[in-house]
Formats: C-alpha cells, structure tokens, sequence
C-alpha cells in the first residue's frame, strides 16, 4: 500500500544528543513535509521541500536539520540546540503543482522524548 | 497571509444527536480548505476538502462540511454522532504549497 513510514514510533534521548527521525514515502510526491505538535496545540511547520536536494525553513526551524538527498526521504534530526525537544513529530508530503489543491498525508507520527 | 480559527477547543454531543465543529479562516485569493482527524498517538486522517464547486462537501466516515464564502467558514458536519467519532479535529487552508492549520477542536462523543 502507497503510503507514509515514519521511524521510530516512540524515541528517548538524553540531553546534548542529537537524533534523527526517519520518514520514507512511496506515494511518489514531491513535497514532504515535517511538523511538530505540543499538548493542545495545534500543528507547526519545521521544513519543507518540494524536491530534491532542495529544502526551507518553516515557522519554527531553529534547533533542526533536514536533507532531502532523495525524493522518497526527509529525515529530520533535532539537535542539542533545540530548546525543548520533547514532542509528537509528523510527517507528511503532499503533490505539488502551479494550481495543485492537492491534500497533505502524514506518517504515523514520531514522540520523542528527552529525559 | 492565511489564517485559519477553530473558536471551541472542546465541543460535547450525545450520541446520535448531530455534531458541528466550527472553522473559519482567512486568505488572500481561492481558498482550499480540509478538514482532518486524529486519534491519539496517531497520524491525522484527511476526512474532506473544498476546492470550488457545491458549497456541501461529503467526506469520510459520514462527515460532511459547509463552505460559507460570505462567513468566511468551513464548518464540519455530521448527521448522527457515535462514539467512535470522538477524536481531535484540524481544520486548514493550503495558500501555495504550504498549509496552515487551526489549533485544533477536540470532540466527545458521550454514550
């Protein structure tokens, strides 16, 4: 089935480390997408690519890292310089196009917790 | 730039009463709007979205939404409440390539 693998599922790390959050997709689309979302908040945008080796910064991309070396991956790493980590990480990708009204499709999501 | 208010952070209903969860946005030009679900620990859901055409748009699971052009709102609807529906519920607006959501309504559906 065409669809969004995130990995892991649920993530602890000490303080100072960095990790690194896997999404795969094989619904062959050019944008992909990486969100974070806090408890009763709503969600916010970290990066974005819409193709290879190309990559933007989002609302709150301070403390993260993106790669986009092919057009099936956006792994996203969060590194000691993020603040406060601990949270639930969604990817998604979407098609793209001049007039694209095309709709977002997230992974299952990411919960990474710092200890 | 686009906006989008979701004014209930809780809403309540009966089981089989009818449910509303209120969206309204803002955007400069045609606006694309959707609405998702999310259950816990998991993913959100794409239920339904507006491109042009009829103002009622039916979605999954027996959701359906309606646009308002002149209240600037996107309402999501449903018939009959069940339980099973109670879950967290994002409105947005996609402006370009980039989509920006509601913070959220979250909706209890009691026995």
């Amino acid at each position: 089935d065409g669809g969004i693998t995130q990995s892991p599922k649920y993530l602890f790390r000490k303080e100072g480390q960095n990790v690194t959050l896997s999404c795969e997709q094989n619904l062959n689309h050019d944008a992909m997408y990486w969100y974070r979302q806090d408890p009763g908040q709503g969600l916010r945008l970290i990066y974005y690519s819409q193709i290879v080796n190309d990559f933007q910064k989002g609302d709150i991309a301070e403390g993260y890292s993106v790669s986009r070396e092919k057009k099936e991956s956006f792994p996203l790493t969060v590194t000691s310089a993020q603040k406060n980590p601990t949270a639930f990480y969604l990817c998604a990708s979407s098609i793209i196009g001049r007039e694209s009204t095309g709709e977002l499709f997230f992974g299952e999501g990411s919960r990474l917790t710092v200890l | 730039a686009q906006s989008v208010a979701q004014p209930e952070d809780q809403v309540n209903v009966a089981e089989g009463n009818p449910l509303t969860v209120k969206c309204t946005y803002s955007v400069s030009g045609n606006p694309y709007l959707f609405w998702y679900v999310q259950y816990p620990n998991r993913g959100l859901q794409f239920l339904l979205k507006y491109i042009t055409g009829d103002n009622l748009v039916k979605g999954s699971y027996g959701f359906e939404a309606e646009f308002n052009k002149s209240q600037t709102s996107f309402h999501l609807k449903k018939p009959s409440a069940l339980v099973s529906d109670s879950a967290l519920y994002f409105c947005a607006v996609r402006g370009g390539q980039n989509f920006v959501f509601g913070p959220g309504t979250r909706l209890s559906v009691l026995p």
